[in-house]
């Protein structure tokens, strides 16, 4: 089953405007990280938060934990054009020592300028 | 900085040939690990190797072998392709870490195989 499912699955929002986009998975997390995407590309890492922190920062970025809902969120203030991608939870299930991830469905996010 | 290569970049092959994508690791990275991602899809894991010995088995069809090698590079075999094998393959590396701790994996450009 799905580990990771994103919410929106698309977001079109203005240049300037902030953009929230949520993560909900199932089983517990040693960690959960963000990747963004340009389409058909390859894919990019953006930010880990363990499953004992709440809240991360990284520049523009802000990444919120929540374990007893199972649930994340990334908001990335100030959009820019150059934002428009698709972005992709990945949690780290400890199962058996594996690293593997395991991908939500992915966000689209549109920016325009 | 060094990042992690694979090759080739683009491939094209008919149904029922046989494909073989590689993968180097960023140097001194032990652990490599193959992830698939369908048109419109997410990536979902493949397979993973550490120190050459397989570590850890995802949603690979029977039909898919992958090693590593001596060098830490990987390569990942497809036979008897299918349409539905038309996907981006992306590879990623980690290096070594403490047991418990979690390194990052450091992803690839991806592979974009088209099966017609």
């Amino acid at each position: 089953s799905q580990q990771g499912e994103e919410d929106p699955q698309a977001l079109s929002i203005q240049e300037g405007e902030n953009a929230t986009m949520n993560c909900s998975y199932k089983t517990s997390i040693n960690n959960l990280q963000w990747y963004r995407q340009n389409s058909g590309r390859g894919l990019v890492h953006l930010i880990l938060i363990r499953s004992n922190e709440r809240e991360k920062h990284s520049g523009r970025l802000r990444v919120t934990l929540d374990t007893s809902k199972k649930s994340s969120s990334l908001l990335i203030t100030a959009s820019r054009a150059a934002d428009t991608a698709s972005y992709f939870c990945a949690t780290d299930p400890p199962q058996g020592g594996s690293e593997k991830l395991v991908f939500g469905k992915g966000t689209k996010l549109t920016v325009n300028p | 900085a060094a990042g992690v290569i694979q090759s080739p970049r683009h491939l094209i092959k008919e149904k029922r040939e046989t494909a073989t994508l590689k993968c180097y690791p960023i140097p001194r990275h032990d652990t490599v690990y193959w992830y698939q991602q369908g048109p419109g899809q997410d990536p979902q894991f493949l397979i993973s190797f550490y120190e050459k010995m397989q570590s850890d088995k995802g949603s690979i069809p029977d039909r898919f072998s992958a090693q590593q090698f001596s060098d830490y590079h990987s390569e990942l075999n497809m036979s008897s392709l299918e349409l539905g094998d038309s996907a981006l393959y992306f590879c990623a590396s980690s290096p070594p870490g403490l047991a418990g701790a979690y390194n990052e994996q450091f992803f690839g450009p991806g592979t974009r195989l088209t099966v017609l």
